[in-house]
């Protein structure tokens, strides 16, 4: 058990359908970093939270949002689903805001869009 | 693309033996780091070389890094088949001032018992 939690482990569901995916960070954790992986495009930077605020943005697409709350964990929420968008989501954290350690990554949701 | 590539996308050999993989990313980096990833699952954080560092070792691992050449080597020394799995370099940016890891495309070792 890394300390990340994430939540579900499997998430099945159908085109157009809007899901949410959560995350609780390591004991301690202020930063959470949501990824998406995919067979044909590795591993893709989505969004980054900071102690409740937005810190860095990177592919994340429109339909797509996130937040971090005052307990610190955090939700990814996928709208408008495509099937494109099965893939694997990790959450990760990291203690502090810039990036001098490693993370601490979860262990992962598979989204299934049929 | 942000993204460092990994060389080689994959690798066999017999346990016992030594496994190399090489990373060569883009950007100036204030530090370089290594994870692993079994199939399906989360990544491990391994180990993490500052820019100003040019070797660094834990246990059976010796991580090389050459800012020059924009280059990382992981070695991982008398190999186990627990030491299966995918193994990811991964690099911030300073320029862009990025507060997130950009990961490459990641090395799949196979240790055959």
């Amino acid at each position: 058990d890394s300390g990340v939690t994430q939540t579900p482990k499997h998430l099945i569901t159908a085109t157009g359908q809007r899901v949410t995916l959560r995350c609780s960070p390591r004991s301690g954790d202020l930063s959470v970093y949501w990824y998406q992986q995919s067979l044909d495009q590795g591993l893709q930077f989505l969004i980054q939270y900071y102690n409740g605020e937005e810190r860095a943005k990177g592919n994340i697409l429109e339909r797509f949002s996130a937040q971090q709350f005052p307990d610190l964990h955090s939700e990814l929420n996928l709208s408008s689903l495509e099937l494109g968008d099965s893939a694997l989501y990790f959450c990760a954290s990291s203690g502090g805001v810039y990036i001098d350690y490693g993370y601490t990554f979860g262990s992962g949701t598979r989204l299934t869009v049929v | 693309s942000q993204q460092g590539e990994e060389d080689p996308q994959a690798l066999s050999i017999q346990e016992g033996e030594n496994a190399t993989m090489n990373c060569s990313y883009k950007t100036s980096i204030n530090n370089l780091q290594w994870y692993r990833q079994n199939s399906g699952r989360g990544l491990v954080h391994l180990i993490l070389i500052r820019s100003n560092e040019r070797e660094k070792h834990s246990g059976r691992l010796r991580v090389t890094l050459d800012t020059s050449k924009k280059s990382s080597s992981l070695l991982i020394t008398a190999s186990r088949a627990a030491d299966t799995a995918s193994y990811f370099c991964a690099t911030d940016d300073t320029l862009s001032g990025a507060n997130n890891l950009f990961f490459g495309t990641g090395t799949r070792l196979t240790v055959i018992p």
